[in-house]
């Protein structure tokens, strides 16, 4: 089946530490790659996507996340944490008319 | 600029009961989506829509879910009869046109069903 993988499901980081969230997507078809975050109490929204080029891509937030073909993976980063990065972050991929969302990772950032 | 509106926020029934969600997408967004997110869990497309039409319903479990777009603008999601495993947030996302690379969704602040 075609899926995304989150390795991380819970982090646990103090401010200003590094942060990088694993995300492994499935061999086949276009990649098309996202990361989406949820803040406490908020809805869904896009951090960055990837669908070709560069792939270094810079997101909002200072977030960003690089694909390697070779490892199937598309870790999101963030070289130094905030308070307010504390959030549920999610990887997805879309793949024909699907999308496909990893079980997210819980990320708490402690002041 | 407007976002995608749910309502309602919360609702509370018990097994085999039915209930109806409501969405309105962005203004001008084509393509709508309806995912299911289980507790632990990430979402799961059940259904999309460009314009009135379904794309996608691959995943939508047609014996107790339905889901219509009669004028291409609001949606509604139907459970009937519901089961305690749909206990979950039912989220909308619409974006502008479902073919093109910068399709962003958006997403609304989704409905959460506990099934009793």
């Amino acid at each position: 089946a075609q899926s995304v993988s989150q390795h991380n499901h819970h982090v646990i980081l103090s401010e200003a530490a590094s942060l990088e969230l694993g995300c492994n997507y499935s061999y086949g078809g276009t990649v098309n790659l996202f990361w989406y975050v949820q803040y406490p109490g908020q809805h869904l929204q896009l951090l960055l996507k990837y669908f070709s080029g560069d792939p270094l891509v810079k997101g909002i937030k200072g977030f960003e996340a690089e694909f390697i073909k070779s490892k199937f993976s598309f870790n999101l980063r963030k070289p130094s944490v905030q308070w307010s990065d504390t959030a549920e972050y999610f990887c997805a991929r879309r793949l024909g008319n699907q999308f496909y969302f990893g079980t997210g990772t819980s990320l708490t950032v402690i002041p | 600029e407007a976002g995608v509106a749910q309502s309602p926020r919360y609702k509370i029934i018990e097994k085999r009961q039915s209930v109806a969600f409501w969405c309105n997408p962005i203004s001008g967004h084509a393509t709508l989506y309806w995912y299911q997110q289980i507790l632990g869990q990430g979402p799961k497309l059940l259904i999309q829509f460009q314009n009135n039409g379904v794309v996608d319903d691959s995943q939508l479990p047609k014996d107790r879910f339905s889901a219509e777009r009669l004028k291409g603008v609001d949606s509604t999601l139907k459970i009937q009869p519901a089961k305690l495993e749909d206990s979950a947030v039912y989220l909308c996302a619409s974006s502008l046109e479902l073919q093109t690379s910068y399709n962003e969704q958006f997403f609304g602040p989704g409905t959460r069903l506990t099934v009793l």
